[in-house]
C-alpha cells in the first residue's frame, strides 16, 4: 500500500520551545492532508485539513495560530506547534489521501505513523 | 448527528474465537465505513471498508456487516490471534466517501491463549 512517512517519530521540549512535524507521502501525489491529535486510550480528533497550494481549515476550538500547517507542495505538509506548553503533550498522526479514482476518495486516505511529543 | 458511537470500550477473546465490534452511526448521509486497526505507538491502518450498498464484506478473517435500516455495522474478526491484538476505529464519511471521516471511540481489543 501507499506509504506516509511522519517525522520525528518522538520529541521532547521544553516548553515555550517550537516543533515542526513533518508528513511525506512516500510514492503518490497528496492532494488533501488531515492532521489529527490522539490523546492516550482515545479516538483521533480531527485538527485540520490541508488542500496542497491553500490555507488550512481548521475545525472549531483548533487554535490555527498555536498549530500552523503548511501543506506547499503534493507530497509534503508540515504542521508546527508554536510556543508548546505542557498540555500540548499529545501524539500527532498526519493522514494523506491521493486523487480518487472513482471509488470512495477516503479509500485512498492513509496514515502516519505519528508523532508522541512531550513538552516539558 | 455526526457522532459515530462504538461499542464496546475493551474485549478480549481467545484464541480462535470471533470478535465482534460494533458500530452505530445518526448521520444518513454517511455512505462510506472503513474499519482501522491501530498498534501501541502507530497511526491507523485501513482494515476493511463497506459502502452502503452491500450488507457484507468479507477480506480473509475479517467481515463487515451492515444494517441500513438499523444504522448499524460490525467487524467481525474470525479465528481470531493474538497478533490481532490492537485497538480498532470504525469510521465513516459521506459524499461518496471524500468528505472527512468521523472516527468511533475506540475498542481495545486483546486476544489471549
Amino acid at each position: 500500500g501507499a506509504v506516509v512517512s511522519q517525522h520525528p517519530s518522538r520529541v521532547i521540549c521544553k516548553s515555550g520551545t517550537s516543533v515542526k512535524i513533518e508528513c511525506r507521502s512516500l510514492d503518490f501525489q497528496a492532494t488533501t492532508m488531515f492532521w489529527y491529535r490522539q490523546f492516550p486510550k482515545q479516538s483521533l480528533m480531527l485538527m485540520a485539513t490541508s488542500n496542497e497550494g491553500s490555507k488550512a481549515t481548521y475545525e472549531q476550538g483548533v487554535e490555527k495560530d498555536k498549530f500552523l500547517i503548511n501543506h506547499a507542495s503534493l507530497t509534503l505538509s508540515t504542521l508546527t506547534v508554536t510556543s508548546a506548553h505542557p498540555e500540548d503533550s499529545s501524539f500527532y498522526i498526519c493522514s494523506a489521501r491521493g486523487i480518487g479514482t472513482g471509488e470512495a476518495t477516503n479509500e485512498k486516505l492513509f496514515f502516519g505513523s505519528g508523532t508522541q511529543l512531550s513538552v516539558l | 448527528q455526526q457522532q459515530v458511537k462504538q461499542s464496546p470500550q475493551s474485549l478480549i477473546v481467545q484464541k480462535g474465537g470471533i470478535s465482534i465490534i460494533n458500530c452505530a452511526y445518526e448521520n444518513t448521509a454517511f455512505d462510506y465505513f472503513p474499519w482501522y486497526q491501530q498498534f501501541p505507538g502507530k497511526g491507523p491502518a485501513l482494515l476493511i471498508a463497506i459502502r452502503p450498498d452491500v450488507s457484507e464484506k468479507k477480506e480473509g478473517r475479517f467481515t463487515i456487516s451492515f444494517n441500513k435500516s438499523a444504522k448499524q455495522f460490525s467487524l467481525h474478526i474470525m479465528d481470531s490471534q493474538p497478533g490481532d491484538s490492537a485497538t480498532y476505529f470504525c469510521a465513516a464519511s459521506g459524499n461518496f466517501g471524500n468528505e472527512k471521516l468521523t472516527f468511533g471511540t475506540g475498542t481495545r481489543l486483546t486476544i489471549i491463549p
